[in-house]
């Protein structure tokens, strides 16, 4: 099975602009979670989406925004960009979670975005 | 979620068994613990998890106290490979959702 991709893997922007990433989850997966990663606070959650709605949100501001297509796949969008929101954003998917339990998430490889 | 605490750094020879250690000493009976490590500049990678039985698999064996406030992951013969930061998390069996909170985790260097 093909893991979890993630385009464009790097960007450059500068500040002000708004900016798109995509993830495609493993196949069959449905829930989908965004993550940010920065030297100075780790990786800290954005938000997840399963089954085209938004399950669980992290705490960022609303420039930080996601949406979830009926084939799985995701998209974020961060508008108008500030220079701290410069670093690696990662995907990750799993099956779903939930009564079943919660089952791991696998990650894909970042977008490595620099605002300017 | 129950918060873990992790050594910040450890070195281990190659070939030899890495032992990472876990301190989880809030969690409670519905929690399950779970490891991911995160190879220089990629996506955190799914190591192993467990609920109250030592686990292993092709990558790890994972080690759960009897009263389950601490945990070892073993990495049975370390390559350089390994060299990683290792996160330990625990996560309720029935979250609503996938939100994992990762810590500083454990930075591994494995030397030749």
């Amino acid at each position: 099975k093909a893991g979890v991709t993630q385009t464009p893997r790097y960007l450059i922007k500068t500040r002000g602009q708004q900016v798109t990433l995509s993830c495609s989850p493993i196949s069959g997966h449905r829930s989908v979670s965004w993550y940010q990663q920065t030297p100075g606070q780790g990786l800290q959650f954005l938000f997840e989406y399963f089954s085209e709605t938004q399950r669980n949100k992290g705490n960022f501001p609303g420039r930080f925004s996601g949406r979830q297509f009926s084939n799985s796949r995701s998209e974020m969008n961060v508008s108008t960009l500030e220079l701290g929101d410069s670093a690696l954003y990662l995907c990750a998917s799993s099956l779903g979670g939930g009564s079943g339990g919660v089952p791991p998430q696998y990650f894909g490889p970042g977008t490595r975005l620099l605002v300017l | 979620d129950a918060k873990t605490t992790q050594p910040p750094s450890m070195d281990c020879a190659e070939g030899r068994a890495a032992n990472l250690p876990c301190n989880h000493s809030t969690i409670s009976g519905n929690e399950y613990v779970y490891w991911y490590r995160q190879i220089h500049s990629q996506g955190p990678q799914y190591i192993i998890h467990g609920l109250k039985n030592n686990e292993t698999n092709e990558m790890a064996s994972l080690i759960i106290t009897e009263d389950r406030k601490s945990s070892t992951l073993i990495l049975p013969h370390a390559t350089l490979r390994d060299t990683a930061v290792y996160y330990c998390i625990v996560r309720l069996i029935k979250a609503a959702g996938n939100k994992l909170t990762f810590g500083g985790g454990t930075r591994v260097l494995v030397k030749p």
